[in-house]
């Protein structure tokens, strides 16, 4: 079983509407990073999450991470042409020296102007 | 300037031949990472370096693939003999301590022919 799920695989939304992007893990989290990709191109840093009911904002993005942290949200309010793209969460799902990410298979977000 | 720097941006070898690919990171960083995105699939970890040492490997990390930091700088990901499949996106990453500061170069694109 996938230990970092994103739902949905992909969304179409017209410009101006709210949408949201959830990233579930089966494992409690030690951190959780939402990612911006370009098709192809390097990931582009959003947020990142590490206290149970965090939520942390930047212009119209909004990230949540759940009290039991195993599950975060990606809201975007007033979508823009310029939101569209792949969104990635990467999970941390413990502390020590390695703290290696494991990421979902990414939300593609296409915003209809 | 970004934080992070691989070098080159795209590469094209021949099957069987020696590749390095490059990252420069600005400051004194301790904690490097690669990672590598097959086209439309998942961005998955290779290998984390720690004080000049491999800390943790992957399976995909084979005996094809080294990492080194020979001059306290830049930091490279070496593949021996390249196969068709290991054409991908390679990150570079660095993190600072306990898990913030997690930041992706731009990428090398690797193709095999």
């Amino acid at each position: 079983s996938q230990e970092l799920e994103q739902s949905p695989q992909s969304l179409i939304v017209q410009e101006g509407k709210n949408l949201t992007i959830n990233c579930t893990s089966s494992k409690t989290l030690y951190g959780l990073y939402w990612y911006k990709q370009k098709y192809g191109e390097g990931l582009i840093f959003l947020m990142m999450l590490q206290k149970g009911g965090e939520e942390k904002s930047h212009e119209k993005i909004t990230a949540k991470l759940d009290e039991k942290k195993q599950q975060s949200s990606l809201h975007i309010t007033a979508s823009q042409p310029s939101h569209a793209g792949i969104y990635l969460c990467g999970a941390l799902h413990s502390g020590g020296s390695n703290y290696k990410l494991t990421f979902g298979k990414g939300t593609l977000l296409t915003v209809n102007p | 300037e970004p934080e992070v720097t691989q070098t080159p941006s795209h590469q094209v070898t021949q099957m069987g031949q020696e590749v390095i690919l490059r990252c420069v990171p600005i400051s004194n960083h301790l904690y490097f990472y690669w990672y590598r995105q097959i086209l439309g699939q998942k961005v998955e970890f290779l290998v984390s370096f720690y004080n000049n040492e491999i800390s943790e490997k992957s399976e995909i990390f084979d005996d094809q693939f080294s990492v080194e930091r020979p001059d306290g700088s830049n930091f490279t990901l070496k593949i021996r003999s390249t196969k068709l499949e290991d054409s991908a996106m390679y990150f570079c990453a660095r993190r600072l301590r306990n898990g913030y500061g997690y930041t992706f170069g731009s990428g090398t694109r690797l193709t095999v022919v």
